[in-house]
């Protein structure tokens, strides 16, 4: 089965601080990769999303993610996180071949104003 | 609003009880799943159904019981559940099966459940 890694469990940040979250994936194939977002008591909800062309891919809020195909990798980045950034942020794979969506153990994020 | 609703957000239920939790969505899809969500692990899928039929169970323990009446709504079954089945259950659509081009997933808000 394919794995997702989220490095980091736990970000804590100052507001202006510049953010990037670690993801690595396991299938060594046609991939499609996602960043999620659950704010407190909300929704898990899509930042961004990445199925061809440009690897950098810019999604909501200022959000933007890497796919680096070599190193089975899609980080998320902004480079200046808001109080309102507050959340926790989950990685996820599928596959062209595949029937589910793969998510990572996710990473809480908190940012002090 | 999601589009993905979940009903009832929260449960309390004993090991004996039968309960049911249901998913709508309205979104058009045609693909539909249940994941389960505990502290500090990854979204464990359980069950995927696409056009009504189910096209993967993981595993998952007999005491869970999916049902699809049509593509818009989705139950979960609950029989003799145990404590560590106390978890955060999500729903969730699609509009094509996993895996083809530019299909993403679309969650409800969950269904918090504690066993006692």
């Amino acid at each position: 089965a394919q794995s997702v890694s989220q490095h980091n469990h736990h970000v804590i940040l100052s507001e202006a601080a510049s953010l990037e979250l670690g993801c690595n994936y396991s299938y060594g194939g046609t991939v499609n990769l996602f960043w999620y977002v659950q704010y407190p008591g909300q929704h898990l909800q899509l930042l961004l999303k990445y199925f061809s062309g440009d690897p950098l891919v810019k999604g909501i809020k200022g959000f933007e993610a890497e796919f680096i195909k070599s190193k089975f990798s899609f980080n998320l980045r902004k480079p200046s996180v808001q109080w309102s950034d507050t959340a926790e942020y989950f990685c996820a794979v599928n596959t062209n071949t595949g029937n589910q969506f793969y998510f990572g153990t996710g990473t809480s994020l908190t940012v002090i104003p | 609003e999601t589009g993905v609703t979940q009903t009832p957000r929260h449960l309390v239920m004993g090991m004996t009880n039968k309960k049911s939790l249901k998913c709508e969505q309205h979104l058009g899809h045609n693909a539909m799943y249940w994941y389960k969500q505990s502290a500090k692990k990854p979204l464990e899928l359980m069950f995927v159904y696409n056009f009504k039929e189910q096209t993967e169970n993981n595993s998952v323990p007999s005491r869970f019981s999916p049902e699809c009446p049509n593509s818009s709504h989705l139950f979960l079954h609950l029989h003799t559940l145990q404590p560590e089945d106390s978890a955060l259950y999500l729903c969730a659509s699609s509009q094509d099966r996993a895996g083809r081009r530019n299909t993403e997933a679309f969650f409800g808000q969950g269904t918090r459940l504690t066993v006692v």
